[in-house]
């Protein structure tokens, strides 16, 4: 089975400070991972995804995430925060079978203070 | 770019009353979803479908139905709706091909029902 847990449901930076958005995921066999935004009103974007290529995955917008098997882990990081990162971001795990379904985080709320 | 697209982004409907939500997608996926959205609790996966005229249901099919006749259309239908049916509703869809994983799944920009 598998499952993701989001360890922070509000997350709050100041612009221009870093952001650290953490997941932990828990796969019987090497997941597929993926960080979705969601801005107000909206539907969800990928921001990025891991399906197992390079550990360091970049995404859209400044955003990366690293695969730490070892931890497993898949935390969601931006070296500057901006204003329009206020969002709520979602972890999510599959696995590598078209037929796998999504499993979502519950998501963590960002919060960006000028 | 793939586009999906919803019928409406709000919907306000009385208890009892039968509910469709349509979303249509542009870029011939075969595979096709249903979530609600609920605070605290994440999306949580009603109904998918890999293919015209096949459904299966999701974690939470209790309440709803679905219909697909077409490849580019998912219905989601409320047969008798009620008020814990009141939610977020987005609608997905992924592309598949033999031998190969593409389980990114692209949103619609969701339906708000509240059920009065």
């Amino acid at each position: 089975a598998q499952s993701v847990t989001q360890l922070d449901s509000h997350v709050s930076v100041s612009e221009g400070t870093p952001v650290l958005l953490r997941c932990n995921y828990s796969s019987s066999y090497s997941p597929s991972l993926f960080w979705y935004v969601q801005h107000p009103n909206k539907g969800l974007q990928l921001l990025l995804k891991y399906t197992s290529a390079a550990t360091l995955v970049k995404g859209i917008n400044g955003f990366e995430a690293e695969f730490k098997k070892s931890e497993t882990s898949f935390h969601l990081t931006k070296p500057s925060a901006h204003m329009s990162d206020a969002a709520e971001y979602f972890c999510v795990v599959s696995g590598v079978h078209n037929t796998d379904k999504l499993i979502f985080g519950t998501g963590t709320r960002l919060q960006v203070f000028p | 770019d793939v586009k999906v697209t919803q019928s409406s982004r709000y919907l306000v409907k009385r208890t009892g009353e039968k509910v469709f939500l349509e979303c249509v997608q542009d870029m011939d996926h075969e595979n096709m979803f249903w979530y609600r959205q609920d605070p605290g609790l994440g999306l949580r996966l009603i109904y998918f479908s890999y293919d015209v005229k096949m459904k299966e249901k999701g974690d939470i099919p209790e309440g709803y139905s679905v219909s697909r006749e077409k490849k580019e259309r998912f219905s989601l239908i409320l047969e008798s709706a009620s008020t814990n049916q009141t939610s977020m509703y987005l609608c997905a869809s992924s592309l598949y091909r033999d031998g190969l994983v593409y389980n990114e799944q692209f949103f619609g920009p969701g339906t708000r029902l509240t059920v009065l």
